[in-house]
């Protein structure tokens, strides 16, 4: 198993652009997340999905829209970048999202928005 | 509104020194996870604890979560260089799964 997989794992974007961070998981987890990550500081949700054609929203939703149209794949899109996504985004995922289950998360993406 | 408050922020000891570091909150969780993050990777999870007075060992590592469920704390004995690294605990209310993350701990455990 692969387990959760990101790409790109680093990106430079202009203010303005819009841009996909894709994430992949092979252990036919239901329940997979998004998180950002600003120095020093913990995980902030942004979205979250508990199944296929389910998502809702985090903690810092704003900037940032996701879909969920298989099992496997989750992704992130920035509509139009601004430098406060300056950030790390991290991707998880868990069986069900039981508040006991265990997050497996994927390697981040380093996002840098001139 | 930071939810879980984790303290000291960074901690540098020498390598064979205990530490403890603390995760506390106002709120009660359903439970308490404690995750290990190093640079460059996504965190890694430590330990999940539920009932309040928990103690769980994971060699080391001695993590207790509150009677009350309001806090937890990690308890290294004989710290290593290998236990360097941010550690951050994370809880949960309900099985939404939508955790909360603490800010974390940055452990620097000096040779």
């Amino acid at each position: 198993n692969a387990g959760v997989t990101q790409t790109p794992k680093f990106q430079v974007l202009k203010t303005g652009q819009s841009m996909t961070l894709q994430c992949a998981q092979d252990m036919n987890h239901e329940y997979m997340s998004w998180y950002r990550q600003d120095p020093g500081m913990g995980l902030r949700l942004i979205h979250y999905s508990v199944g296929a054609g389910i998502t809702d929203q985090g903690e810092v939703p704003n900037g940032y829209n996701v879909s969920r149209s298989t099992t496997e794949d989750f992704p992130l899109r920035l509509l139009s970048a601004a430098p406060s996504q300056t950030s790390v985004y991290f991707c998880a995922s868990s069986s069900s999202g039981g508040h006991t289950d265990t997050q497996y998360f994927g390697p981040g993406t380093r996002l840098t928005v001139l | 509104t930071q939810l879980l408050e984790q303290s000291p922020q960074f901690l540098s000891i020498q390598e064979g020194e205990n530490l403890t570091v603390y995760c506390n909150s106002s709120s009660v969780f359903s439970s308490l996870q404690w995750y290990r993050q190093e640079p460059g990777e996504g965190p890694v999870l430590l330990v999940t604890v539920v009932t309040g007075g928990e103690v769980k060992k994971l060699k080391r590592l001695t993590f207790q979560f509150g009677d009350a469920r309001k806090d937890s704390s990690l308890h290294i004995t004989a710290a290593q260089p290998g236990d360097t690294g941010l550690y951050l605990c994370a809880g949960a209310r309900t099985n939404a799964g939508k955790s909360t993350f603490g800010d974390g701990t940055t452990l620097t455990v000096k040779p």
